[in-house]
C-alpha cells in the first residue's frame, strides 16, 4: 500500500527555521517525483516545487523559487521541506504528494498534510 | 506560466442536482488536465486524470470532459458526499491549480 506519512503539526517564530518531512513507503521511492503543495487558511491548492529522488533534480514554482529548499534522503525515502527564516506568510497546510509519470504529471497519493503556523 | 481559471467559485446546489463545473486554461493544455476533489480537513484525492479518466474509487456519476482550453466536470446527481471543493490541474506546461469551485448545500 503506498502512504506518504508527513510529520507532525509545528508552532515556530518568525524567523526561525524549519524543515519538515515526508516518509514514504509502499513503492519504489526513487522512481516517482515527489511534490509540495502549500494550502494557505481557507485559501486554495499551490505548487511550491518537485524532487525526483532518483537523481535529486529539483525544480521550483517561480513564487517559490529561494524561499523553500525540498530535498530528499532516497536511503530511508523520506523527502523534506525547509525554510532558513520563516514569515507569519508561511502559515499553512503543506501537503506531499506522489507525482505520476517521468514527465511531471498528476498526483495520484497524497500525504495527510502538516499544518505550520508562524506566529510571535 | 499557464494561468487555470475555474468558475464559478462557489455552487449553491441541492442532492440530486446535476452539477457542470468550468475550468479554463490561459493557453492550451491538450487533455493534460486533472480534477481534484478535496473535503474539509483533508488531503485532497485524485478524481479525473487526462482529462477524462475517472480515478479509482469515483462513481460513474462523475465525468470530465475538454481539451484544450476548456474542461469540464459534470456530478449527474449530487449526492450528500459530493459537496467539497474541486480543483483542476494542468500538467502540460509545468504544473498549476485552478483557484477552485466549492459545492456546497443549497
Amino acid at each position: 500500500e503506498v502512504q506518504l506519512v508527513q510529520s507532525g503539526a509545528e508552532v515556530k517564530k518568525p524567523g526561525e527555521s524549519l524543515k519538515i518531512s515526508c516518509k514514504a513507503s509502499g513503492y519504489s521511492f526513487t522512481n516517482y517525483w515527489i511534490g509540495w503543495v502549500r494550502q494557505m487558511p481557507g485559501k486554495g491548492l499551490e505548487w511550491m516545487g518537485i524532487i525526483y529522488p532518483g537523481d535529486s533534480d529539483t525544480r521550483y514554482s517561480p513564487s517559490f523559487q529561494g524561499q523553500v529548499t525540498i530535498s530528499a534522503d532516497k536511503s530511508i525515502s523520506i523527502a523534506y521541506l525547509q525554510w532558513s527564516s520563516l514569515k507569519a506568510a508561511d502559515t499553512a497546510m503543506y501537503y506531499c504528494a506522489r507525482i505520476v509519470g517521468p514527465t511531471v504529471e498528476y498526483v495520484d497519493y497524497w500525504g495527510q498534510g502538516t499544518l505550520v503556523t508562524v506566529s510571535s | 506560466e499557464i494561468v487555470m481559471t475555474q468558475s464559478p467559485a462557489t455552487l449553491s446546489v441541492s442532492p440530486g442536482e446535476r452539477v457542470t463545473l468550468s475550468c479554463r486554461a490561459s493557453q492550451s493544455v491538450s487533455s493534460n488536465l486533472a480534477w481534484y476533489q478535496q473535503k474539509p480537513g483533508q488531503a485532497p484525492r485524485l478524481l479525473i486524470y487526462g482529462a477524462s479518466t475517472r480515478a479509482t474509487g469515483f462513481p460513474a456519476r462523475f465525468s470530465g470532459s475538454g481539451s484544450g482550453t476548456e474542461f469540464t466536470l459534470t456530478i449527474s446527481s449530487l449526492q450528500s458526499e459530493d459537496f467539497a471543493v474541486y480543483y483542476c490541474q494542468q500538467y502540460n506546461n509545468w504544473l498549476t491549480f485552478g483557484g477552485g469551485t466549492k459545492v456546497e448545500i443549497k
